[in-house]
């Protein structure tokens, strides 16, 4: 069964930078698309991007002057860089394994294992 | 730019069907996945390429898209299917979750 745990600060001062660790167990990190997916208190459900297994990377556009998401294939990590974070960016963040559709992640691809999630605060 | 909508909330009585709905531009020409969330709980994915059911999904979770228009339905619903429910589709390179609807049942 896959496993997914997310990792990292639980508060962040405003103007840092966030970063998160999903440790994949359970299943090779080598294949599929894996996500960050966040959360506001209270609130729905935002995408924040991909690293494909080849190490192609897709980011929401909102966000992608500051995302960065790398892979760790030897350890079976991928990890999430959010930088100049403000309050805005309080949420909980998941990690989620994506598999892909009939040609690739957006052409039906679907998110079928996510992490616990962390909530990650930004105060000073 | 693109954007789903789904009601904020519906409701239905015990062992009756709930119907949620999800819209947008032409949103038949996507492929939709639904997701149930439980307070302080991970999305779960219910369903996925508009009308598949993932492994240890109950059969009583249905989903079509056409249109402009996606649902999933919820036949025979129980006191265990309260939830929010998010639909979720791909608009061109990004990933796109609707507001989210609350099922209650009472």
């Amino acid at each position: 069964q896959v496993q997914l745990q997310e990792s990292g600060p639980g508060l962040v001062k405003p103007s840092e930078t966030l970063y998160l660790t999903c440790s994949v167990s359970g299943g090779s990190i080598r294949t599929y698309y894996w996500n960050w997916i966040r959360q506001p208190p209270g609130k729905g459900l935002e995408w924040i991007g991909y690293i494909s297994f080849s190490g192609t990377t897709n980011y929401n556009p909102s966000l992608k002057s500051r995302v960065n998401i790398s892979l760790d294939t030897s350890k079976n990590q991928f990890s999430l860089k959010l930088s100049s974070v403000t309050a805005a960016d309080t949420a909980v963040y998941y990690c989620a394994r994506g598999t892909p559709g009939e040609t690739a992640m957006v052409t039906g691809g679907y998110f079928d294992y996510w992490g616990q999630g962390t909530l990650v605060t930004v105060s000073s | 730019s693109y954007e789903l909508t789904q009601p904020a909330s519906v409701s239905v009585s015990p062992g009756q069907t709930a119907s949620l709905v999800c819209s947008g531009d032409k949103l038949g020409d996507k492929y939709v996945s639904w997701f149930q969330q439980k307070p302080g709980q991970s999305p779960v994915l219910v369903i996925y390429q508009d009308t598949k059911r993932p492994s240890g999904i109950p059969e009583r979770f249905s989903g079509s898209n056409s249109g402009n228009t996606a649902s999933l339905t919820i036949s025979g619903t129980q006191a265990m299917d309260e939830a929010d429910y998010y639909c979720q589709a791909w608009d061109s390179i990004s990933a796109l979750f609707g507001g989210g609807t609350h099922l209650t049942v009472l």
